[in-house]
């Protein structure tokens, strides 16, 4: 899996648009870029997965340049309830290499009121 | 929220005693995870099935052993647990789409005294 850089922790307001950098500057051609979040004593839970330009669901968007180097995960209006710990992911989707997931550190979200 | 339990969600042990700790999912599934996840290493992977009876080791798979002879199950075994193995323990599922898409269960809470 390719190496990823994201900032340790983060701090937003309630309402806001929170926007969390994920560097992968070694990304291969086959990789995809996930994210997922997991809250206090919580299991993560996949929220988001793309390979180029812009993915959006009903819980956040991915933005991706053109050079795939690096992405955006962004939250619309934040609530105290996304107060996570937001993880990014790059690898390769395909089967035979289970062995090779490896979850950073991630990125401390907190939002204040 | 997929159909994933684990089981015991806490255990504290002594150190030297067989622990076993159990998945079971109700997706039928063909690609199970066994995950550790301790403060200031992010989540770990174990070891992982690809089907009954296939399993293979993961990052830190020093002291543990699986088994899965359903497709529903997949069970962690610490042969004989040490206080190194305390930890939060995260068993995951992932069909046979997208590797890097899972879905983790709520935890299991092991302290080996």
């Amino acid at each position: 899996l390719a190496k990823t850089t994201q900032p340790i922790s983060m701090d937003s307001y309630e309402g806001q648009e929170v926007n969390i950098t994920c560097s992968h500057n070694n990304i291969a051609t086959n990789d995809y870029i996930t994210w997922y979040q997991q809250f206090p004593s919580q299991g993560p839970r996949f929220i988001i997965q793309g390979y180029k330009t812009k993915v959006t669901n009903e819980v956040a968007s991915l933005f991706i340049p053109a050079d795939r180097k690096s992405s955006t995960l962004s939250l619309p209006r934040v609530s105290l309830s996304d107060t996570a710990v937001y993880y990014c992911l790059v690898g390769d989707n395909s089967r035979g290499r289970d062995d090779k997931i490896i979850f950073g550190k991630g990125t401390r979200l907190h939002i204040l009121p | 929220d997929a159909g994933i339990t684990q089981s015991p969600r806490h255990k504290v042990t002594e150190t030297g005693t067989p622990v076993t700790l159990r998945c079971h999912q109700t997706e039928n599934h063909r690609y199970m995870y066994w995950y550790r996840q301790d403060p200031g290493h992010g989540l770990r992977l174990i070891h992982y099935s690809y089907g009954v009876k296939d399993t293979d080791k993961g990052e830190v798979s020093d002291g543990y052993s699986v088994s899965r002879s359903k497709t529903e199950d997949f069970l962690l075994t610490l042969e004989s647990a040490t206080s190194s193995q305390t930890s939060v323990y995260f068993c995951a599922i992932s069909d046979g789409g997208t590797l890097l898409e899972q879905y983790f269960g709520p935890g299991t809470r092991l302290t080996v005294t």
